[in-house]
């Protein structure tokens, strides 16, 4: 089955530096790889995401890439805010599935002013 | 509006004394799934279900019930609660018509002593 890890667990940086979280994925037939965002003590939602059939997606300060052929992707932010601090969930969906997830363990970003 | 609700928020209970978690959903969504996350375990989903009647575990389902007899609502049963059940419980909802973003309830806090 699917396994995703994510790396790393904890992530500090300076406010106004960018941040970068990665994720790998096993199953190639994988094709839907969202990024969730979970402030503390609030719900995970969604932020971003890209499908199989693109390399890079960006919205604002965040981006997303993606590398099929070695199965990882990762979430970029630049000029990051406090507001950036949260913890965040990569996790990656087959064609087949499209509503199951299967979770990286999450990294806790922490945002110093 | 769109939205997952839970109830309770918050609940403090005894060991082997029988609880339920209620989660409707208003977005007509098909899939439903219960996690549980604990500090720094990421989010493990218990159980899930891909439409009515359909239900299937999760990676730690041991300890719970789930049914689905109605699309919008999906409960989580604790036939007799344990310590070692006590977490913090997120449902979520996903379908066609949010193109797979799963969306969260607000969480249940649950202690079990």
């Amino acid at each position: 089955g699917e396994n995703v890890e994510q790396h790393p667990s904890t992530l500090s940086v300076q406010e106004g530096d960018s941040a970068v979280i990665k994720c790998t994925y096993s199953d190639s037939a994988s094709n839907y790889f969202p990024w969730y965002k979970q402030e503390l003590g609030k719900r995970p939602q969604l932020i971003i995401d890209i499908r199989s059939n693109v390399g890079e997606k960006k919205d604002q300060r965040i981006a997303v890439t993606l590398n099929k052929t070695a199965k990882h992707f990762s979430l970029h932010i630049t000029e990051t805010q406090p507001e950036d601090s949260a913890v965040y969930f990569c996790a990656a969906s087959r064609w087949d599935s499209n509503y199951q997830l299967i979770w990286g363990a999450g990294t806790k970003l922490i945002i110093k002013p | 509006e769109a939205q997952v609700t839970q109830n309770p928020r918050y609940l403090i209970t005894v060991t082997g004394k029988k609880l339920t978690v209620t989660c409707s959903q208003n977005m007509n969504h098909e899939y439903m799934s219960w996690y549980r996350q604990d500090p720094g375990l990421g989010l493990r989903q218990i159980y899930y279900s891909m439409n009515v009647e359909v239900t299937d575990k999760g990676d730690v389902p041991e300890g719970y019930k789930v049914s689905r007899k109605e699309k919008r609502n999906f409960p989580l049963i604790l036939e007799s609660p344990s310590p070692n059940q006590t977490s913090l419980y997120f449902c979520a909802s996903s379908g066609q018509e949010s193109s797979y973003e799963q969306y969260f309830g607000p969480g249940t806090r649950l202690t079990v002593t």
